[in-house]
């Protein structure tokens, strides 16, 4: 079945460091994919959608300067948490449709904590 | 954005009882999803039952729709201490492209 892989699974960085998290399709190519944030006890919110090659869509609410998404081929798309800050510690997940009215595939997800 | 509720937001059973969970939405949608999610990892999918489908089942899971309320139920039969965890329903809408939309999650604790 389809596949989607995130890395890293989790990460530490101090305060004002950026960190990047990749979010690959492993066995298809996905044009677009979704970034969800999830803090503690909460479900998932949708943050962005990427899209290859055009500018990812923010959801209400997400700063784009400070999470800059990049779709730049059919099986990858990364997130960059710019001047990282203890508030945005968290976990972050993508995910990739595959076909309509099938199941979509979420990467492993990353635990992001910021110190 | 969430889509809707979920309820109830925790649930606590003993093994052998089954659990219900129910979760409603807002808008049209092209199926809906549940999703369980143990503490601190990734997500498992469970099923997924299409706007036309009323009922589906799958090993202990039972799931309906009812697109008329916007609800959808997920029944666990003969839960175990391992069904403990986290679970979520997820909605897709109608247009294409667009992404899962999740409820708040039900925690359901099943203990032994």
């Amino acid at each position: 079945g389809a596949v989607v892989s995130q890395h890293p699974s989790w990460v530490i960085c101090k305060s004002g460091t950026s960190v990047k998290i990749e979010c690959r399709s492993l066995d298809f190519q996905a044009t677009t994919m979704f970034w969800y944030r999830q803090f503690p006890k909460q479900s998932l919110m949708l943050m962005a959608t990427s899209n290859e090659g055009s500018k990812a869509t923010y959801e209400q609410g997400v700063e784009k300067d400070k999470f800059l998404i990049n779709h730049a081929s059919l099986t990858l798309s990364t997130l960059t948490v710019t001047s990282a800050h203890p508030e945005d510690s968290s976990f972050y997940i993508c995910s990739a449709p595959y076909k309509v009215n099938t199941e979509a595939f979420f990467g492993q997800g990353t635990r992001l904590t910021v110190v | 954005s969430q889509q809707g509720e979920e309820d109830p937001q925790a649930l606590s059973i003993q093994e052998g009882e089954n659990a219900t969970m129910n979760c409603s939405y807002k808008t049209s949608i092209n199926n809906l999803q549940w999703y369980r999610q143990n503490s601190g990892r990734g997500l498992v999918h469970l099923i997924l039952i299409r706007s036309n489908e009323r009922e589906k089942h799958s090993g202990r899971l039972r799931v309906t729709l009812d697109t008329s309320k916007k609800s959808s139920s997920l029944l666990i039969t003969a839960s175990r201490a391992a069904d403990t965890a986290s679970y979520f329903c997820a909605t897709l809408g109608k247009q294409a492209g667009t992404a899962l939309i999740f409820g708040k999650g039900t925690t359901l604790s099943v203990s032994s």
